[in-house]
């Protein structure tokens, strides 16, 4: 399996609702990721967990809330979100944050509407 | 402070002419660089990283610190090459910091 799974794709929210973003691989790595793109924008880093660390908060607002129960599992709980959080997320992956090199592989996305 | 630039937001060429995606960086370390493609629909992925100095699709993309870029080049663009590019900088290996990106489209 080559693949980073994120589910779901497609999650429309109210300001005052609570979801969750699911994000799995099973390549054994290490390191795992949430960029936030917004439409013709590039990805923007949000969290970096490492050995299921949280290693990097990119100053995201506590509404997002990151969560890593185990080295193949990624969550992203969403909760009294703004309409501009509306975005795509992406999930990523890599072997770890040492490697010379760290090659990234993505998720397919889950598309966040929030009304 | 780490930056990377692409110039060009987009690029129209014709099939089988040349093509050449600038990307420039700011990094105060020895920085390591990639190129990630989004073909329509599909999701991001990577094209080619510096380290590896190899021909993906047909793009190369060299190191050039004295200028400090790392632009990406195809002799013949085609089709199916049409995409948004990004140019990427990674941190000591940390998490990647992209460009704005550059709209590749190649009409026939």
């Amino acid at each position: 399996d080559t693949e980073v799974t994120q589910t779901p794709k497609h999650l429309v929210m109210g300001m005052t609702n609570k979801k969750s973003l699911k994000c799995e691989q099973h390549m054994g790595h290490r390191a795992m990721y949430w960029y936030k793109q917004k439409a013709k924008k590039p990805p923007e880093l949000m969290f970096v967990y490492s050995y299921e660390k949280l290693s990097i908060n990119e100053s995201v607002p506590s509404r997002f809330s990151p969560e890593c129960p185990n080295s193949s599992l990624l969550n992203l709980h969403l909760h009294a979100l703004q309409p501009e959080d509306s975005a795509l997320y992406l999930c990523a992956s890599s072997q770890d944050i040492f490697s010379g090199a760290n090659v990234l592989t993505f998720g397919a996305g889950s598309r966040l509407t929030v009304l | 402070a780490q930056r990377v630039t692409q110039p060009e937001k987009l690029l129209s060429v014709f099939k089988g002419a040349p093509v050449e995606l600038k990307c420039n960086y700011s990094y105060s370390g020895s920085p390591e660089l990639f190129w990630y493609v989004q073909y329509s629909r599909q999701r991001l992925q990577l094209l080619l990283r510096h380290i590896s100095r190899e021909s993906i699709k047909g793009f190369t993309a060299d190191l050039n610190k004295g200028e400090t870029s790392f632009h990406l080049k195809k002799p013949f663009a085609q089709e199916e090459d049409s995409a948004m590019y990004y140019c990427a900088l990674s941190n000591s290996g940390y998490a990647l910091n992209f460009g704005k990106g550059t709209s590749l489209l190649v009409t026939p």
